[in-house]
């Protein structure tokens, strides 16, 4: 079964500076999806970013920007000129290629600190 | 607001008792999920809907708990006898269709269990 690890429960970054979340992930599929998305207090989740694993270009969407690695099954987020909406837990998640289902870690707590 | 909706935000109930939630999808999302959150940890997948029919349950779906998806637009998670390891957000998220890999996620029903 795939596993998503989200080691650091939480972060806080200075406003206007950069933050890199974390996240492992462990599947024997060569083709699947890696996201994260991002869940405001008292608010639904919403999409920040995707990847997919046959893409060797990282993904890009405005601030947020991730570095995958294949190999090593690491999907790490960062976040560019952190704002105070940015606040928020965010979790990495797994979908396999056919698959319909997400697999989610633990989730990282960010505080952006003004 | 055409995002997806859940009803009722909060319900508490006294162990023992029968609950339904309501899940009303994005229109014309004819992909239908149902994840439960307990707190501090990420969603966890229960089942999920293509029209009406219930394509996957998991495993955490005991006997108590049914969903469904009677004319392929809302759907109902009823939990019967309810326990205090029940205790959670039950998150439903929609998408249009198969194949698309991102899901649009409700606000979550909380449910506590006294």
């Amino acid at each position: 079964a795939q596993t998503v690890t989200q080691s650091q429960p939480e972060m806080s970054v200075q406003e206007a500076e950069t933050v890199t979340l974390s996240c492992t992930y462990d599947t024997s599929e060569s083709d699947y999806y890696l996201f994260w998305y991002k869940q405001p207090p008292s608010r639904q989740m919403i999409l920040v970013i995707r990847q997919e694993a046959y893409k060797q270009q990282n993904a890009t969407e405005n601030r947020f920007s991730v570095n995958f690695q294949k190999a090593a099954k690491s999907f790490s987020l960062k976040i560019s000129d952190s704002q105070l909406g940015d606040a928020a837990m965010y979790f990495c998640a797994y979908m396999g290629e056919g698959a319909q289902k997400l697999v989610f870690g633990q989730g990282t707590r960010l505080t952006i600190n003004p | 607001d055409t995002g997806v909706s859940q009803d009722p935000r909060h319900k508490i109930t006294k162990r023992g008792q029968n609950v339904t939630f309501r899940c009303d999808p994005i229109s014309e999302h004819n992909r239908l999920y149902w994840y439960r959150q307990t707190l501090g940890q990420g969603p966890e997948f229960l089942t999920y809907f293509q029209n009406e029919a219930q394509l996957e349950k998991s495993r955490l779906l005991s006997d108590r708990f049914s969903a469904e998806r009677p004319k392929g637009s809302f759907s109902t998670l009823e939990i019967q006898r309810t326990e205090q390891g029940d205790s959670a957000m039950y998150l439903c998220a929609s998408s249009p269709a198969p194949g698309w890999t991102e899901a649009f996620f409700g606000q979550g029903t909380r449910l506590t269990v006294v």
